[in-house]
């Protein structure tokens, strides 16, 4: 079954206290695999979309790195206003339908401290 | 950067009333669009899938005669929450997509509230 998890599920960092967290997921035919951060109340602020392992995208203190099987995003010296809920989300094709569909995994929620 | 508009924001109605919520892509022509419903501190649920002129398609459990969808435009999507009662109640959120690939754009989501 396909399936994409986050960990951890919630993180709390000080400030300036690098860290990483983890997307792994198993699907079929995948497409490509995007990263977003969740503020409370908001929609969903897309950050990233990788395609292939190997592949790397930077914005500012975050890094996003894939792997054949999971997904990294490195935060770099957090800062306050780097709290958010952080989501991967999964694009894939299934082989025998060919129906395209999208997982989100179920979020890590961060919190930096001052 | 891309970006998609949700509207209402906040709606409180009593028991029984019908709602619309309307999602646009501003600027970009949105071939599918997405929609979402939240609970407290929990992950996204995709509701419903729709292409531009054609019938949505619900994920398993949704009432399709509860969530009306339209998708007339590249544009505009609509969701009609039809008959609403408390356990309606929640936090929605539409996406849109452009070709095959490309990420979702997400509007900044409408909290629901039937009394």
């Amino acid at each position: 079954e396909d399936q994409v998890t986050q960990s951890p599920e919630a993180l709390r960092l000080q400030e300036g206290e690098s860290s990483s967290l983890n997307c792994s997921y198993t699907v079929s035919g995948l497409r490509g695999l995007f990263w977003y951060r969740q503020d409370p109340g908001k929609g969903p602020e897309f950050l990233f979309t990788l395609y292939s392992a190997g592949e790397e995208k930077e914005k500012e203190r975050l890094k996003a790195t894939l792997t054949k099987k999971e997904s990294f995003l490195h935060i770099t010296a957090p800062k306050p206003e780097d709290s958010a809920t952080y989501l991967c989300a999964v694009q894939a094709v299934e082989k025998e339908t060919s129906y395209d569909k999208v997982i989100f995994g179920p979020g890590t929620s961060l919190s930096v401290i001052p | 950067g891309a970006v998609v508009s949700q509207h209402p924001s906040w709606v409180i109605c009593k028991s029984g009333t019908s709602v619309k919520i309307e999602c646009r892509s501003l600027d970009f022509q949105a071939t599918t669009m997405f929609w979402y419903r939240q609970f407290p501190k929990q992950s996204l649920m995709l509701m419903a899938t729709s292409n531009e002129g054609s019938k949505a398609t619900y994920e398993q459990g949704v009432e399709k005669d509860k969530f009306l969808i339209n998708h007339a435009s590249l544009t505009l999507s609509t969701l009609t929450v039809t008959s609403a009662h408390p356990e309606d109640s929640s936090f929605y959120i539409c996406s849109a997509r452009g070709v095959f690939g490309q990420p979702q754009h997400f509007g900044d989501g409408t909290r629901l509230s039937i009394l």
